[in-house]
C-alpha cells in the first residue's frame, strides 16, 4: 500500500512569488491535514480537510490556502511569498476526522529567496 | 488553552534504556502520539495512546500516561544508534477534528 506522497520534495522560490504544493493520501483515506515546520515555531497546523470541505484551520494569514479534490487529494497554496514561508510543509493522511491514526509525506521542502 | 512541552535533547549509550517526557495542558485531549523524525524525512507514527489507559505496550516501546498530572512518557527499551532522531508528542483534542499539536520534540542522540 503506497504511503502518502508529496510532491515536489523540494522548491526554491522568490519573494512575492507563489507556490502551489501537492499530496495525495493513503489510498481509501478521506482527511487531509497540512502543517508547517520551522525550526523556531516548531508543527504547526495550517488545515484540515475532509470529503473536499475545510473542518479546520490554523492560525495563519489569508495568503496560506488550499483545497481538496473529489479523489481525496488535496494542494495548498500561498501567495505572495515571503521569506519567512521558508519551512518543511508536511502533509498528513487519516480514513477521517475522528481517525486515530494520522499518516505523514515525506514533506516538501520549500526555500524563499 | 493548547500546549505540549518536552525537553529538547536526551543522550544515552547504546543497551541502555531512553525516556523522554512530555507535558500537555488539554485535559480533553482524546488520544497521545509519539512521532519520530529522522533527518530530511517526514513524520513516522510511532505508538498513540487513549486517554482511558495508562499504559501502552509495543515491543521495544512503553507508553505511560498519567493524566492527573498530564504526563506522558515514551520509553525506548535497548536503545540503538538507528533510534537517535527526533521525537515528537503531540495530543489530539476532543471533537469531530483530526488537528494535532505537537510539541518541541526531544532530539535522542545514541552514543555507541
Amino acid at each position: 500500500k503506497a504511503g502518502v506522497t508529496q510532491t515536489p520534495r523540494y522548491l526554491i522560490k522568490t519573494r512575492g512569488q507563489q507556490v502551489t504544493l501537492s499530496c495525495s493520501p493513503i489510498s481509501g483515506h478521506r482527511s487531509v491535514s497540512w502543517y508547517q515546520q520551522t525550526p523556531g515555531q516548531g508543527l504547526q497546523f495550517l488545515f484540515e480537510y475532509f470529503s473536499e470541505t475545510q473542518r479546520n484551520k490554523g492560525n495563519f494569514p489569508g495568503r496560506f490556502s488550499g483545497r481538496q479534490f473529489s479523489n481525496s487529494r488535496s494542494e495548498m497554496n500561498v501567495s505572495t511569498l515571503e521569506l519567512g514561508d521558508s519551512a518543511l510543509y508536511l502533509c498528513a493522511s487519516s480514513i477521517g476526522t475522528a481517525n486515530t491514526e494520522a499518516f505523514f509525506g515525506q514533506g516538501t521542502r520549500l526555500t524563499v529567496v | 488553552g493548547e500546549d505540549v512541552e518536552q525537553s529538547l535533547f536526551l543522550s544515552v549509550r547504546e543497551g541502555d534504556s531512553s525516556v523522554i517526557n512530555c507535558t500537555y495542558t488539554d485535559s480533553s485531549s482524546t488520544y497521545l502520539y509519539w512521532y519520530k523524525q529522522e533527518p530530511g524525512a517526514g513524520l513516522q507514527l510511532l505508538t498513540y495512546i487513549f486517554s482511558n489507559m495508562d499504559m501502552k505496550q509495543d515491543q521495544r516501546l512503553t507508553v505511560l500516561l498519567n493524566k492527573k498530572d498530564k504526563h506522558l512518557s515514551l520509553r525506548i527499551a535497548d536503545t540503538q544508534t538507528g533510534d537517535s532522531a527526533i521525537y515528537f508528542c503531540a495530543e489530539k483534542g476532543s471533537g469531530n477534528t483530526g488537528k494535532l499539536i505537537f510539541g518541541q520534540g526531544t532530539t535522542l542522540q545514541v552514543k555507541p
